[in-house]
Formats: structure tokens, C-alpha cells, sequence
């Protein structure tokens, strides 16, 4: 079974900071690796699939990156809207899959 | 713009059988690129994949929940359907539908979330 870890669970911000998350993957994954932002009481928002690209509508300033094991999920200038969990999925060991267990970020 | 709306009882009292349905809209259950699945989150923790299911009926499971679950699909109402069976508190929870797509398993589209608890 894969497991999932994120740090930091949480981290306070302000707006105009680049801030980057990272997930980590008990053993190698490639690049099936997707990352998810939620607001309190809403349902999660895809942000990036296959480690680095962009879901369609999604702003520039959020990118992801890595490969393997470890993964980053960076927004390069942190907006109000922006504060939110955020959570990493691998989908390698498809069909099963896991997410990671959030990182919060808040002011 | 596709839509799912997530319906059932929000009260399932212990042992018994929480089911719930996703109602699609905006777009055909039988599409053949798109997989359907439901995830859970309890209350304060983070997101748990129940399961997922294919317009043909093939479905995928949690093994930690596999003994438990049955996942379900109407094509002619364009639904899909969730069974959760001997509930107990530990199944208390927001559960979402979602619309899955791509071989890299992403959840594109989701519903709002229902509150489902259990308790006598």
C-alpha cells in the first residue's frame, strides 16, 4: 500500500508570499501524482494532474513539479483566495488510490 | 456544464445501511472516457476513496472497505449509487460523488457533498 505523507500539515501566509507544499510517496509513483485545493465546506477543486499540468481554468501562478517519490506544489503569489487545504492524490497503485493528508494554509 | 448532486438520508443509525445517489447532469453517465466515483471525508480529516464505478458496471473498491461496499449505476436515470452497509460511527462523514477521467485518475468534476451520520 502506498502511503501518502505532506508537509507541512499547516503553515500560515500572506498574501504575496510563493509558497510551496510538498508531497512524498512511499516508493515510486512516476508522475501519477495529482494535487487538490479545498475551501471549508466545498468540495475539492482539481489543480494540477500527471505532477505538472494545469487543470483548464486553473491560475499560472500555481505549478507543480517532481517526479518518483517527492513532489511540490507551488503558487508563486499566494492571493486571499488561495487560503485553503491542499491535498496530493497518487493514482499509481490504480486501481486503488490514495490521497495525502492535507496541508492547510492559512493566514 | 455537467453537474452531480449527491442524495440520501444525512441519518443512519448504527448497523444498518447508509445509501446514497449521484444524480448527473450535463452530460451522459455512458460517456466511455469517464469513470464515476465516490470519496469520503469525515468531519476535520481528510479525503478517503470509497470507490469507483464504470457505465458497464465494472467497479473498483477500497480494500479497507471492500466487505462493506457496493457501488451501483442506472444508466437510464443517468445515476449512480452507493451502499455502505453495517455502518458505524467511524462512517460519519461528508461523501462526494465525482466524475473521474484519464489514466491518471483525476477527479474533475464533484459533487457538493452530503453529511451522512451515524447514530442512534
Amino acid at each position: 500500500d502506498i502511503q501518502m505523507t505532506q508537509y507541512p500539515s499547516s503553515l500560515s501566509a500572506s498574501a504575496g508570499d510563493r509558497l510551496t507544499i510538498t508531497c512524498r510517496a512511499s516508493q515510486t509513483i512516476g508522475t501519477y501524482l495529482n494535487w487538490y485545493q479545498q475551501k471549508p465546506g466545498k468540495a475539492p477543486k482539481l489543480l494540477i494532474y500527471a505532477a505538472s499540468y494545469l487543470q483548464s481554468g486553473v491560475p499560472s501562478r500555481f505549478n507543480g513539479s517532481g517526479s518518483g517519490t517527492d513532489f511540490t506544489l507551488t503558487i508563486s503569489s499566494l492571493q486571499p483566495e488561495d487560503f485553503a487545504t491542499y491535498y496530493c492524490q497518487e493514482s499509481y497503485s490504480s486501481p486503488e488510490f490514495n490521497f495525502g493528508p492535507g496541508t492547510t494554509v492559512d493566514i | 456544464q455537467l453537474q452531480l448532486l449527491e442524495s440520501g438520508p444525512g441519518l443512519v443509525k448504527p448497523s444498518e445501511t447508509l445509501s446514497l445517489t449521484c444524480t448527473v447532469s450535463g452530460g451522459s453517465i455512458s460517456s466511455a472516457n469517464y469513470f464515476w466515483g465516490w470519496i469520503r471525508q469525515p468531519p476535520g480529516k481528510g479525503l478517503e476513496w470509497i470507490g469507483t464505478i464504470y457505465f458497464t458496471g465494472t467497479t473498483y473498491y477500497n480494500s479497507s472497505l471492500k466487505s462493506r461496499v457496493t457501488i451501483s449505476v442506472d444508466t437510464s436515470k443517468n445515476q449512480f449509487s452507493l451502499n455502505l452497509k453495517s455502518v458505524t460511527a467511524a462512517d460519519s462523514a461528508v461523501y462526494f460523488c465525482a466524475r473521474e477521467w484519464g489514466s491518471f485518475r483525476t477527479f474533475d468534476y464533484w459533487g457538493q457533498g452530503t453529511l451522512v451520520s451515524v447514530s442512534s
